[in-house]
């Protein structure tokens, strides 16, 4: 079956760029997503990015996409410590009833 | 922004009782899924529902849940016995399936479920 997955930790400072990493296996992957998840609440989506892009730009978060590799990242710019949260990445699959299958989740830590 | 609202936000449930978890998908969305998160682990999904009928389940989605739309806006997931290991955060989603953002699925808060 798929399987995504991320490195569990990542610690920045104030105003420096995040960047989060993601690999899933299942070469059919149609759309890949970003979401986060603050203490205790629902997971928001924050981007998307379709299989056949290598890049999404949205104010600041840069999703870069390497098919062939099948990789996935997130650059937060000027992280905040408001960006502190759990980021997952997750895939949907191509069976048709759009399943999406989550990956371990990134806990970034933004010190002041 | 219209948004996946849930409730009970919290529940507290002795093993055995039925659960019935509630959600009201974003208005217009034809897809519909319930995923679970565990303290501290991955978001696993549970179903999917599409066209008033599981279009796909997990292994996870044994005889003891169920899933129904009793009317054009409510999605439930009951779990007809629960047991300690079904707590978890629930979360609910929906999808519009059509369109330019068709492929979007956007969550709820989530319902958590602590089985005692």
């Amino acid at each position: 079956g798929e399987d995504v997955e991320q490195s569990l930790f990542l610690s920045v400072r104030e105003g420096d760029s995040s960047v989060i990493n993601c690999t899933y296996t299942d070469s059919s992957s149609t759309y890949l997503y970003w979401y986060k998840q603050e203490p205790g609440a629902g997971l928001q989506l924050l981007t998307y990015i379709f299989s056949n892009m290598d890049m999404k730009q949205d104010q600041r978060l840069t999703v870069l996409l390497n098919k062939k590799d099948k990789h996935l990242s997130l650059r937060i710019a000027d992280t905040q410590t408001g960006d502190s949260a759990i980021y997952f990445c997750a895939e949907m699959d191509s069976g048709g009833y759009q399943k999406v299958t989550f990956g371990t989740g990134t806990k970034l830590q933004v010190i002041p | 922004e219209p948004e996946v609202t849930q409730t009970p936000s919290h529940q507290v449930t002795q093993m055995g009782q039925e659960v019935i978890l509630r959600c009201v998908p974003i208005s217009n969305h034809l897809y519909f899924y319930w995923y679970r998160q565990i303290l501290g682990q991955k978001v696993e999904f549970l179903v999917s529902f599409y066209n008033n009928e599981i279009s796909e389940k997990s292994e996870i989605f044994d005889d003891q849940f169920s899933v129904e739309r009793p009317d054009g806006s409510n999605f439930t997931l009951k779990i007809r016995s629960t047991k300690l290991e079904d707590s978890a955060m629930y979360f609910c989603a929906s999808s519009p399936g059509t369109g330019g953002s068709g492929n979007t699925i956007y969550f709820g808060e989530g319902s958590w479920l602590t089985v005692v």
